[in-house]
């Protein structure tokens, strides 16, 4: 069974403040994807970043960056700089070879940028 | 390029009532997806659709809910007759298909708000 924990229900911030958000996941497969969905007050998910399995690099793109740690199970996502836009509801998802194309959501972490 | 389309926005219905959802995927996507978002969760896949094959409907409640995408395209999921639990936000999404397993990922409608009352 794939099962994704966001610990998190709800982050306030200060425009400007960094923001890291946890996320953890449990699989049994060996080949699985990883994303961060973005869900405005307008309700569209909107796609954000992917990673697989096998790519432990982190990246930067933007004012986005993630960090994907396998020996955790963890796949964290931050926020630079934030912005009153980024306030939303962020979910992170997992995909598994064992039943690929079914996203397993977290429940989802609130962000509250204030100006 | 238009994104995944759906209609209505918003409805509100009396219990027992049957009501409808419409989707229309991105152009070229051969995969379709009917998700249910309950209040304060995350979505949960409903049916996912391989052009007009169900390949995954374990988790649609086949008793009251039906769905449909007969020529490949756009899709309609129905519910009757509504209940008040089914109050929820039904999001559609869309890929590129198993084909494209590296670059597979699901973009999504603005989704339906449901009010069963």
């Amino acid at each position: 069974a794939q099962k994704v924990t966001q610990a998190q229900t709800e982050i306030s911030v200060v425009e400007k403040e960094d923001v890291t958000l946890d996320c953890v996941y449990e699989t049994r497969d060996t080949t699985y994807y990883l994303f961060w969905y973005k869900q405005p007050p307008s309700g569209e998910l909107v796609f954000l970043i992917r990673r697989n399995s096998f790519d432990e690099q982190n990246e930067i793109s933007g004012r986005y960056s993630w960090n994907f740690q396998k020996s955790t199970s963890s796949f964290n996502f931050t926020i630079t700089a934030s912005q009153v836009v980024d306030s939303a509801v962020y979910f992170c998802a997992l995909s598994g070879r064992g039943s690929w194309g079914k996203l397993q959501f977290g429940a989802g972490t609130q962000v509250v940028v204030t100006p | 390029e238009a994104g995944v389309v759906q209609s209505p926005r918003y409805k509100i219905i009396e219990k027992k009532q049957p009501v409808a959802f419409w989707c229309n995927p991105i152009s070229g996507h051969n995969t379709l997806y009917w998700y249910r978002q309950n209040l304060g969760q995350g979505p949960e896949l409903l049916i996912r659709y391989e052009n007009e094959e169900a390949v995954d409907d374990s988790q649609l409640p086949k008793d009251r809910f039906s769905a449909e995408r007969l020529k490949g395209v756009d899709s309609t999921l129905k519910i009757q007759p509504a209940e008040l639990g089914d109050s929820a936000v039904y999001l559609c999404a869309s890929s590129l298909g198993e084909t494209s397993i590296d670059t597979d990922t699901q973009y999504f409608g603005p989704g339906t708000r449901l009010t069963v009352l």
